[in-house]
């Protein structure tokens, strides 16, 4: 079984601050990870991927994320927000092989000017 | 390359009635997935298709159906609508190879009144 943890369904930053978006994953197999972003009436878009190899995978928008096995994280991170980050962002999780991708609950991001 | 279509992009329909929606992958991508969103349980995962086959699906009853065409469109059914049926309604389609990522389309979403 899998399934994926957000914390925060809603993430209020400063433009320019740190942007942070947790997500926490269960997986009995090494695990593929995703974060999607959805804009308002739109599909979501993939903003990067872990499969395997190196930890920290960097995404479109300057968003990158670090896999960490002992945490068992995949967090979402942005040294500077920007308004046109504000969206909805969804972490997902795919035990490996042809298994059903699985969503978090999604996690709306504020940008204050 | 196209994305990924899906039409129509809006419907209103009345409790009783059933609805077909589709959805046109991306050129060469032999995957397609559904899920129904809606803002109390986010992205809940309806089914997957490959090469015309069910890969995988989702807890839903069976008013939901689905099919894949040679071509690899997709169709799904909502027989006997209920007013919780309303949602947003997302495809997704994956090229082959079992880590890559889905590309969504903009979703049809449904009213049902």
């Amino acid at each position: 079984a899998q399934s994926v943890t957000q914390l925060g369904s809603h993430v209020s930053v400063s433009e320019g601050a740190l942007v942070l978006l947790r997500c926490n994953y269960s997986s009995s197999v090494p695990p593929y990870l995703f974060w999607y972003v959805q804009y308002p009436n739109q599909g979501l878009q993939l903003l990067l991927k872990y499969t395997t190899g190196a930890t920290l995978v960097k995404g479109i928008n300057g968003f990158e994320a670090e896999f960490k096995k002992s945490e068992t994280s995949f967090h979402l991170t942005k040294p500077s927000a920007h308004m046109s980050d504000a969206a909805e962002y969804f972490c997902a999780v795919r035990a490996g092989g042809y298994q059903k991708v699985t969503f978090g609950t999604g996690t709306k991001l504020q940008v204050i000017p | 390359k196209a994305g990924v279509t899906q039409t129509p992009r809006y419907l209103i329909k009345t409790r009783g009635q059933q609805v077909t929606l589709s959805c046109s992958p991306i050129s060469g991508h032999r995957s397609v997935s559904w899920y129904q969103q809606t803002p109390g349980q986010g992205l809940q995962f309806l089914f997957e298709y490959f090469s015309e086959t069910q890969r995988n699906k989702g807890n839903f009853p069976g008013r939901f159906s689905g099919r894949q065409f040679s071509n690899s469109r997709s169709e799904m059914n909502v027989s006997t609508l209920e007013l919780g049926d309303s949602a947003l309604y997302l495809c997704a389609s994956t090229e082959p190879g079992t880590v890559n990522e889905q590309f969504f389309g903009p979703g049809t979403r449904l009213t049902v009144l």
